[in-house]
C-alpha cells in the first residue's frame, strides 16, 4: 500500500546534538512538507519542497535543515541551534498543486 | 494571510450524543476547507473537504460539515458520537493561490460512556 513512512517513531537526543528524521513516500507525490506539533498549538510548517532539489522555509525554519535529493525522500535535521526541539514531527505530501495532505505517523523527539 | 480559529480546546460529549466542532477562518477569496482527525501518537487523516459546490459535505465515519460563507465558518458535525471518535480534530484552510494549508490549534474530543 502507498503511504508515508517516518522513522524513528521515538528519538531521544542530548542537548547539543544534531538529529535527522527520515520521511519516505511511495505515493509518487511531488510536494512534501514537515510540520511541528506542540500541545495546544496545532501544526506549524517548518519546511516544504515542491520539486526535487528545491525547498522553501515555512513559518518556523530556524534551527532546522532539509534536503530533497530524491522525489521519495525529504529528511529533516534538527540542529543544535533549535532551542526547544522536543516535539512531535509530522511529514506530509501532496501531488503537485494538490490541497489534500497525506500524513506519516510522526516522530516524537525528546531532548534530554 | 489566511488564519483558522478553533475556539474550543476541549469538547466533552456522552456517547450517542450529537457533536458540533466549530471552525472559523479568515481569508478573502473562496477558501479550500478541510477537517482532519488525529488519534493519539498518530498522523492526521482527512475526514472531509470543501472546494466548491454544495455547501454541506459528507465525510468518512459519519461526519459532515457545512460551509457558511456569511459566517466564515466550516463547522463539523456528527449526529451520534461513538467512543472511537475520541481524538484531536483539526480544521485547515488553503486557497488555489497558496495551496499550503494553515491549521487551527485543534479541538480535543472526549467521549464519556
Amino acid at each position: 500500500d502507498g503511504g508515508i513512512t517516518q522513522s524513528p517513531k521515538y528519538l531521544f537526543r542530548k542537548e547539543g546534538q544534531n538529529v535527522t528524521l527520515s520521511c519516505e513516500q511511495n505515493l509518487n507525490h511531488d510536494a512534501m512538507y514537515w510540520y511541528r506539533q506542540d500541545p495546544g498549538q496545532g501544526l506549524r510548517l517548518i519546511y516544504y519542497s515542491q520539486i526535487v532539489n528545491d525547498f522553501q522555509k515555512g513559518d518556523i525554519a530556524e534551527g532546522y535543515s532539509v534536503s530533497r535529493e530524491k522525489k521519495e525522500s525529504f529528511p529533516l535535521t534538527v540542529t543544535s541551534a533549535q532551542k526547544n526541539p522536543t516535539a512531535f514531527y509530522l511529514c506530509a505530501s501532496t501531488r503537485q498543486g494538490g490541497n489534500v495532505l497525506t500524513f506519516g505517523a510522526g516522530s516524537r523527539l525528546t531532548v534530554l | 494571510a489566511q488564519s483558522v480559529t478553533q475556539p474550543d480546546i476541549h469538547i466533552t460529549v456522552s456517547e450517542g450524543a450529537s457533536l458540533e466542532l466549530r471552525c472559523n477562518y479568515s481569508y478573502g477569496a473562496t477558501p479550500y476547507l478541510f477537517w482532519y482527525v488525529q488519534s493519539p501518537g498518530q498522523g492526521l487523516q482527512l475526514l472531509l473537504k470543501y472546494f466548491s459546490g454544495d455547501t454541506l459535505v459528507q465525510g468518512i465515519k459519519g461526519f459532515e460539515a457545512e460551509f457558511k460563507r456569511s459566517q466564515s465558518s466550516f463547522n463539523l458535525r456528527k449526529p451520534s458520537v461513538h467512543w472511537s471518535d475520541a481524538a484531536e480534530y483539526f480544521c485547515a484552510v488553503s486557497s488555489g493561490g497558496s495551496y499550503i494549508p494553515t491549521f487551527g490549534r485543534g479541538t480535543s474530543l472526549i467521549v464519556h460512556p
